[in-house]
């Protein structure tokens, strides 16, 4: 069963609109969330992420939103250019896990001109 | 320069072939990772490393072996390729010592399998 889980394949905005991903999990065990971009014939990059004990994270254009009793986090990008068009991973950890990261399934940003 | 590089980039070979993909990092890091890429299922992980003499299978370990033979070496072989192996193959490096938990993954550029 897959414990990452993003519902939306892709998503289409305008540029300078704000962009919403949305990431849902089922492992209450989970303590750190991530994002990674990936651009085609590259591999992931990691943008942001946020511990368990919080419930936002900002970093310039990008904030993550954790909602822990819904076991939902969501990326904001604000305002969207162009150059955030790519795949957008989230991925979560726990301790107990070992911290290994199980990805959800990526949702396809494109950010139109 | 990459600091994690993966070879081949793309191969294709036959049903039954023995395939190895080779990853070499230069980022100095102690645990390395295999993941695969597949349409609709985003990247699972298929062994991990978390020093030269511990190797751990990760959610699909089947018909994958690897080999951990330096710091900075971490291959991954099919030893007998089926279509269904056909996918986009990541390796990816963590540092142990960095930053608690975070669980942040450095990714190669990625191999391209076909299995015909």
């Amino acid at each position: 069963d897959q414990q990452v889980k993003q519902n939306s394949p892709s998503l289409s905005v305008q540029e300078g609109r704000i962009s919403i991903l949305n990431c849902d999990y089922t492992n209450s065990m989970f303590d750190y969330f991530l994002w990674y971009k990936k651009y085609p014939a590259e591999g992931p990059t990691f943008l942001i992420s946020i511990s368990s004990i919080k419930d936002k994270n900002e970093d310039g254009r990008f904030t993550v939103f954790l909602n822990k009793s819904a076991k939902h986090l969501s990326l904001h990008i604000v305002p969207s250019q162009p150059g955030d068009s790519a795949v957008y991973f989230c991925a979560a950890s726990s301790i107990t896990g070992a911290n290994n990261l199980f990805f959800g399934t990526g949702t396809r940003l494109t950010v139109i001109p | 320069d990459a600091d994690v590089t993966q070879t081949p980039r793309n191969r294709i070979t036959k049903t039954g072939k023995r395939i190895m993909l080779e990853c070499s990092q230069t980022k100095g890091h102690d645990r390395m990772y295999w993941y695969r890429q597949d349409p609709g299922l985003g990247l699972r992980l298929i062994y991990y490393s978390f020093d030269v003499k511990d190797i751990n299978k990760g959610e699909i370990s089947d018909g994958y072996s690897v080999s951990r033979q330096a710091q900075a070496k971490f291959s991954l072989s099919l030893e007998s390729a089926i279509p269904n192996q056909t996918a986009l193959y990541f390796c990816a490096t963590s540092d142990l010592g960095g930053t608690p938990n975070t669980g942040e993954l450095f990714f190669g550029e990625g191999s391209r399998l076909t299995v015909l």
